[in-house]
């Protein structure tokens, strides 16, 4: 059983739909992650949320929004997607937020598998 | 830049064979070494970890070591077995960056 839950697991949305993706630990980590994984590719970095503040977004494009309401939950809001968007999308935590160590391995959720119609 | 370069797949193994997956890195500074397993359906699970040069990390039969001299970070079993079929990613997480960066993801695939 994984420690990050994330739902829903599957989403199908059309294009013009407005959805939310969400994530619970309860680890007491600081730091959470969203990433996007297509298949067959490692997951690739999207938003990290530091101590509950925003502290890297990859140039992601503003249809995703990404949400930090308190330091157990993560949110990321999908609005306006593409079917390119279609993917597996993974939330994790560390126990330490990133810096001059990395050390902290991260905590996986099981994802949620989006399809953008 | 920092990278991993890990060795293609698929690999396809018969239960008890040996494994290797090769995995190689470039980094500055001294970075933190994982590697990471993804079951069909599922995200991504800790496999084992290294801090430091000459670290072994070993989990459920697995086994790596931290290798500064030729950056590399092979993933060793000794005995796989059918429930070892799975997606491995080597990954590497640098201070500098605050990122974790994963390798391109090795398929094990083990026929009893």
């Amino acid at each position: 059983d994984t420690e990050v839950t994330q739902t829903p697991k599957h989403l199908v949305m059309g294009m013009t739909n407005k959805k939310s993706l969400k994530c619970e630990q309860h680890m007491g980590h600081r730091a959470m992650y969203w990433y996007k994984q297509k298949a067959k590719k490692p997951p690739e970095l999207m938003f990290v949320y530091s101590y509950e503040k925003l502290s890297i977004n990859e140039s992601v494009p503003s249809r995703f929004s990404p949400e930090c309401p308190n330091s157990s939950l993560l949110n990321l809001h999908l609005h306006a997607l593409q079917p390119e968007d279609s993917a597996l999308y993974l939330c994790a935590s560390s126990l330490e937020a990133p810096g001059t160590h990395y050390r902290s391995p991260l905590h996986f959720g099981n994802g949620t598998r989006l399809t953008v119609t | 830049g920092n990278s991993v370069t890990q060795m293609e797949g698929p690999v396809t193994l018969s239960e008890e064979a040996f494994l290797t997956i090769n995995c190689t890195y470039t980094a500055t500074g001294y970075p933190s070494l994982f590697w990471y397993v993804q079951y069909p359906g599922e995200g991504l699970q800790l496999l084992l970890k290294a801090t430091k040069a000459d670290d072994k990390g070993s989990n459920k039969g697995f086994e790596a070591t931290y290798r500064k001299e030729t950056t590399s970070f092979h993933l060793e079993k000794g005995s796989v077995q059918v429930s070892d079929s799975a997606v491995y990613f080597c990954a590497l997480g640098s201070g500098n960056t605050g990122k974790l960066i994963f390798g391109q993801g090795t398929t094990l695939q083990v026929k009893p």
